[in-house]
């Protein structure tokens, strides 16, 4: 069965430093798409940096970058330069390309703390 | 970037009440999504619709109905309110081409039912 899992339930990190969040995932498809989105503190949920399954290259936008592990149905997310407003909670999720509904499957969400 | 807008952004109503929660894309998306995100839970499906009439059942759809009326707008609806409904309610968009896949998603809903 499908299924996304964040072990990491909270992250506290100091600003301007880097930080990875762990997502992992369980698909019985050769083709699928996964996603970081970002919830803040006033509850907006961002979309941040999506990866395809069958591009090699790890994606990148702005300080933000995933390290796709294929073998590993890994897809971490991470941050550089870490700063106060990166305090959020971060989801992963995954569709697969059979899923013809296009319904996403999310993880449970890592809170990241960033401290001064 | 994708727009999409919730109405009310707050409601409390009582149990056995009527709430209707209001949502509009006005990026020609196909897809609609509403989703329920409670403490412990993360988000959960509740319904969804690829185009104005169609309706699709998600994981945890007892207690809602929802209806598409057009492309662009996408209602939730709660007839005999609880309490165990009381969370935060995002609804969301995406499409079928071009950037398919990425949804994007309202501001949310905070509806508490007493």
């Amino acid at each position: 069965a499908q299924k996304v899992t964040q072990t990491q339930t909270s992250i506290s990190v100091v600003e301007k430093t880097t930080v990875t969040m762990d997502c992992v995932y369980e698909t019985r498809d050769s083709s699928y798409f996964l996603f970081w989105y970002k919830q803040t503190a006033s509850g907006e949920i961002v979309f941040l940096i999506r990866q395809d399954s069958y591009k090699k290259e790890n994606a990148t936008v702005g300080h933000y970058s995933l390290n796709f592990q294929k073998p590993k149905s890994s897809i971490g997310l991470i941050i550089t330069a870490t700063q106060i407003e990166d305090s959020a909670v971060y989801f992963c999720a995954m569709r697969e390309l059979a899923d013809s509904n296009y319904q996403l499957i999310w993880g449970s969400g890592t809170k990241l703390i960033i401290k001064p | 970037e994708a727009a999409v807008t919730q109405s009310p952004r707050n409601k409390v109503t009582v149990t056995g009440g009527n709430v209707t929660l209001s949502c509009r894309q006005t990026n020609s998306h196909n897809y609609m999504y509403w989703y329920r995100q409670d403490t412990g839970h993360g988000l959960r499906l509740i319904h969804y619709s690829y185009g104005a009439g169609n309706l699709q059942i998600g994981d945890v759809p007892d207690g809602y109905k929802a209806t598409r009326t057009t492309q662009e707008d996408f209602f939730l609806l709660l007839e005999l309110a609880s309490p165990s409904q009381t969370s935060l309610y995002f609804c969301a968009s995406s499409d079928d081409w071009g950037t398919q896949d990425t949804q994007y998603f309202g501001p949310g809903t905070r509806l508490l039912v007493l």
